[in-house]
C-alpha cells in the first residue's frame, strides 16, 4: 500500500517560479527520498534526507523534514521547462526490509514557457 | 556505468500467456528490487534480492508471479496466466552494498495484457 501521500497531485506554474510539494507519511522512518519521473520512464534520485535532518540542498532543490508531523516539502527554485514530470516522495523505514522504499502517488509539475 | 536496463521496454500479450522481463543491474550493485507502477500512481515494491537471495516478497506477489536472480547478477520476472490486472510498468532498480540507499532504476517493461 502506498504510505506518503503527495500535495498537491498536480501543480502547473510558469519557467522562473518556484514549485513545492509536500509529501506526509506514516510510519517512523530511516530515510525520506525524492524522485522524478518523465512521462513514462523510470525514477531519477534527486536527494536523500536523513531522519536526524531537517533540511537538505542540493543545487536548485530544498528539501525539509518535520519528522514530529511525518510530513517532508520539495522546493524546485527558478523552475525550468525541463523540470516538467513527476516527483514521488519515497520512504525508508526503521525496522523490517530496510532497503524497501514505499512511494507516494506523486505530485505532476507543469512548467510553462 | 551503463546504468539499469531492462528488456524488453514493451510487451503486449493476451490474457492466459507467460510473460518474462529480464534486468541487468549497474555492474556490482548487489541489491535489486522489483516495483509495479499502474497509472498515476507511484511504484509498488514486488520484492528484493541481496546477491542471488530473494530476501522479501510483497503480498503484491502472487503466486503467478515468480522472481530469479541465480548467480546474483541479472535478475528475470515471470508472471504465468497473465490477467488483464496485470497491466502496469514493471520497474527493475538496483543499489550498491556501500551507501546502498540510493537505488538506481532502470527505464521499465511496460506491460499490456489483453
Amino acid at each position: 500500500s502506498q504510505q506518503g501521500e503527495e500535495d498537491p497531485q498536480a501543480l502547473s506554474i510558469q519557467e522562473g517560479e518556484n514549485a513545492t510539494m509536500n509529501c506526509s507519511y506514516k510510519t517512523s522512518i530511516n530515510n525520506l527520498q525524492w524522485y522524478r519521473q518523465n512521462s513514462g520512464r523510470g525514477l531519477v534520485h534527486l536527494i536523500l534526507i536523513r531522519s536526524n535532518e531537517r533540511e537538505k540542498h542540493s543545487g536548485r532543490l530544498r528539501v525539509t523534514l518535520d519528522t514530529s508531523k511525518k510530513s517532508s516539502s520539495l522546493l524546485i527554485t527558478a523552475s525550468r521547462a525541463a523540470d516538467t514530470a513527476s516527483y514521488f516522495c519515497a520512504t525508508r523505514r526503521n525496522t523490517g526490509t530496510a532497503s524497501k522504499l514505499t512511494f507516494g502517488t506523486g505530485t505532476r509539475l507543469q512548467v510553462t514557457l | 556505468d551503463t546504468g539499469v536496463s531492462q528488456d524488453p521496454r514493451h510487451k503486449i500479450t493476451k490474457r492466459g500467456q507467460n510473460v518474462t522481463f529480464r534486468c541487468d543491474p549497474i555492474s556490482e550493485h548487489n541489491r535489486l528490487y522489483w516495483y509495479r507502477q499502474t497509472l498515476g500512481q507511484g511504484p509498488e515494491f514486488l520484492t528484493y534480492f541481496q546477491n542471488e537471495a530473494q530476501l522479501e516478497k510483497s503480498r503484491l506477489l502472487s503466486d503467478r508471479f515468480s522472481a530469479e536472480r541465480p548467480k546474483g547478477s541479472f535478475s528475470t520476472l515471470e508472471i504465468q496466466r497473465t490477467e488483464q490486472g496485470d497491466s502496469a510498468m514493471y520497474l527493475c532498480a538496483s543499489s550498491p552494498r556501500q551507501g546502498g540507499e540510493t537505488q538506481y532504476f532502470g527505464p521499465g517493461t511496460r506491460l499490456l495484457v489483453l
